[in-house]
């Protein structure tokens, strides 16, 4: 069964600290993407890689930075967290030329204090 | 511009009825839509979807209509079941970027028993 895993459910964190969020995939994807949720504003796009040590920025990647190291590894980066970046993330993979159709994980919620 | 919007944020519905969950978007040039439906504590999971040349398609209990002349795009459940409920994304897939798909704020589906 296809799994996307996110290594934590709930992270709190303080001000100015750097945060890793980890996703790992077992489906062998070649796209892998981050998104963050908020209420009412839907699912928007942080970043997103196509392939392994390759990257791309979404529609909101202030404040982020992402790793590919491994085909089935992305890890989101927040460099000096913020409480704005108080959010549900959530990371997701498909085939190549699917993106369309999205598998996700369970979600990491961060509160930044 | 590029959006993807809901027309409700919430829905209740009465077990065994019918549910329908509308959505407007505003990219002419999209050309694949797609339903995802959110458990609470999960990620979002595929629930069907459609390409721009096809004004409805079925699936288990699910019907997807759409309407380019006013760019809408609408979720039907039929016999909605307790398991329904749920938060439901519509998501258009647009060619300005590589495989890129926006997300609408969500509709929050409630049934009744």
């Amino acid at each position: 069964d296809v799994k996307v895993t996110q290594s934590s459910r709930y992270l709190v964190k303080r001000t100015g600290e750097k945060v890793f969020l980890e996703c790992v995939q077992d489906m062998d994807h070649e796209n892998m993407f981050w998104y963050r949720q908020d209420p009412g504003l839907g699912l928007r796009l942080i970043y997103f890689s196509y392939d392994v040590k390759m990257k791309e920025k979404g529609d909101i990647p202030e404040g982020y930075s992402v790793s590919r190291e491994k085909k089935e590894r992305f890890s989101l980066i927040l460099e000096s967290a913020s409480t704005n970046q108080t959010s549900m993330y959530l990371c997701a993979s498909s085939l190549p030329r699917t993106a369309e159709k999205l598998f996700f994980g369970s979600g990491t919620q961060l509160s930044v204090l | 511009g590029e959006s993807v919007g809901l027309h409700l944020p919430t829905l209740s519905v009465q077990e065994g009825d019918n549910s329908i969950i509308n959505c407007a978007y505003s990219n002419s040039a999209s050309d694949y839509f797609i339903w995802y439906k959110q458990e609470s504590g999960k990620g979002p999971q595929f629930i069907i979807d459609i390409r721009s040349n096809m004004d409805k398609r079925q699936g288990q209990r699910v019907t997807v209509l759409l309407n380019k002349t006013v760019k809408h795009l609408s979720l039907q459940i039929a016999a909605t079941q307790p398991g329904d409920s749920a938060v439901y994304f519509c998501a258009e897939n647009t060619k300005t970027s590589y495989d890129k798909v926006i997300f609408g704020p969500g509709t929050s589906l409630s049934v009744i028993p």
